[in-house]
């Protein structure tokens, strides 16, 4: 398996755009997680699904961001507009479920200016 | 919110050194995870302890569990200069549905 795939790897953009992360987790693996990294902030948790169902979204920081799994094998975090502040690394990460250790992609690294 | 503190925040030692690093966190938990993160690069999962488990080793690794003090310790023996990286430990806490909330990290150096 090649893992759980994000891109893009680096995505800048301007201040009031839309972003689109993808995420293509592990075949099998029923949840799904998206993170954020900051040095500030350290690893946040977003919001994560199980078998394609949205469960805990109780750290989306704002009605800006948005995620939908519509089918096992991909996932889209959507910033609109986006701004500043939601520059980070953000993470996708896959698991058979409890009492398994997460898989995370290698993240992008969203710059927004 | 992070539920897990690591301690140090950083440690610098010599090659062929033994590594340990620290964890507290606050609520009971099902799970107690440690990853570790090269520069630049994705987490990487390195053992998981469960809340019945007092210790468990994995190679170099060493991780020991006290839920009475709600603590946990990574210990990594005969460092190596690859094994530079932040390490963080994660808890899966019992009140929630399953998810992991990560601490903050210890930054490892090992010199050669």
């Amino acid at each position: 398996d090649a893992g759980v795939i994000q891109s893009p790897r680096h995505e800048v953009t301007e201040m009031g755009q839309e972003v689109t992360l993808r995420c293509k987790p592990i075949s099998g693996h029923d949840y799904l997680f998206w993170y954020r990294q900051t040095m500030m902030r350290g690893l946040e948790l977003l919001i994560y699904f199980n078998n394609n169902v949205p469960i805990d979204d109780s750290g989306m920081p704002e009605d800006r961001f948005s995620a939908k799994m519509p089918n096992a094998s991909f996932s889209t975090l959507k910033i609109q507009p986006s701004e500043p502040r939601d520059s980070a690394v953000y993470f996708c990460a896959s698991s058979l479920g409890q009492g398994f250790g997460y898989t995370f992609g290698s993240g992008t690294r969203l710059t927004v200016v | 919110s992070q539920q897990g503190e690591e301690d140090p925040q950083a440690l610098s030692i010599q090659e062929g050194e033994n590594a340990t690093m620290n964890c507290s966190y606050k609520t009971s938990i099902n799970n107690l995870q440690w990853y570790r993160q090269n520069s630049g690069r994705g987490l990487v999962h390195l053992i998981l302890i469960r809340s019945n488990e007092r210790e468990k080793h994995s190679g170099r690794l060493r991780v020991t569990l006290d839920t009475s003090k709600k603590s946990s310790s990574l210990l990594i023996t005969a460092s190596r200069a690859a094994d530079t990286a932040s390490y963080f430990c994660a808890t899966s806490p019992m009140d929630s549905s399953y998810k992991l909330i990560f601490g903050s990290g210890t930054r490892l150096l090992v010199r050669p």
